[in-house]
């Protein structure tokens, strides 16, 4: 089955700096890459996804980045602000019927301010 | 308002007490899937069904059971609750082609099995 890695675990960035996170997946027949962010105590919401047909997307200061050769994608954020602390998983899905989302374990990033 | 509902959002029970967390969503979405959340361990999926009638195990189903008879309605039942089983647990529902499409969370459940 699919494997989802998230590295670092944690992150710690300045406010305004930028944040990189990245995953690596294990199936190269995934093809859906979304990112969840999960603020505490709330419930995970995505914020952004990406299909394997493009290679970067991007929505205001989030972008997300695919490349299918080496199994990794992951999320820029810019200009980072102290509501972007929050814990973001990737995950993972092949574009079929009963298809799974496989979910990374997390990453907490806290923006100082 | 569309949304997943899940009660009740908290919960202190005993082990071997038989309980039932129930899940509804009101957008007409054909899967809906159960996960938990442990600290280090991200969001495992329990079960999942992809319409009425059709369930099926996700990575960890050990422990717990499930039922779809109505497209709204996914309960998660903990037959004999045990210590392990102490987790945060998340109901989501989507559109068909599960992992094509973007999963709506409910409010989480926080249980703990003393």
């Amino acid at each position: 089955g699919e494997n989802v890695e998230q590295h670092p675990s944690t992150l710690s960035v300045q406010e305004g700096d930028s944040a990189v996170i990245k995953c690596t997946y294990s199936d190269s027949a995934s093809n859906y890459f979304p990112w969840y962010k999960q603020e505490l105590g709330k419930r995970p919401q995505l914020i952004i996804d990406i299909r394997s047909n493009v290679g970067e997307k991007k929505d205001q200061r989030i972008a997300v980045t695919l490349n299918k050769t080496a199994k990794h994608f992951s999320l820029h954020i810019t200009e980072t602000q102290p509501e972007d602390s929050a814990v973001y998983f990737c995950a993972a899905s092949r574009s079929r019927a009963n298809s799974k989302l496989t979910f990374g374990k997390g990453i907490t990033l806290s923006v100082r301010p | 308002e569309a949304q997943v509902t899940q009660n009740p959002r908290y919960l202190i029970t005993v082990t071997g007490k038989k309980l039932t967390v129930t899940c509804s969503q009101n957008m007409n979405h054909e899967y809906m899937s159960w996960y938990r959340q442990d600290p280090g361990l991200g969001l495992r999926q329990i079960y999942y069904s992809m319409n009425v009638e059709v369930t099926d195990k996700g990575d960890v189903p050990e422990g717990y059971k499930v039922s779809r008879k109505e497209k709204r309605n996914f309960p998660l039942i903990l037959e004999s609750p045990s210590p392990n089983q102490t987790s945060l647990y998340f109901c989501a529902s989507s559109l068909w082609l599960a992992g094509w499409n973007e999963q709506f969370f409910g409010p989480g459940t926080r249980l703990t099995v003393l």
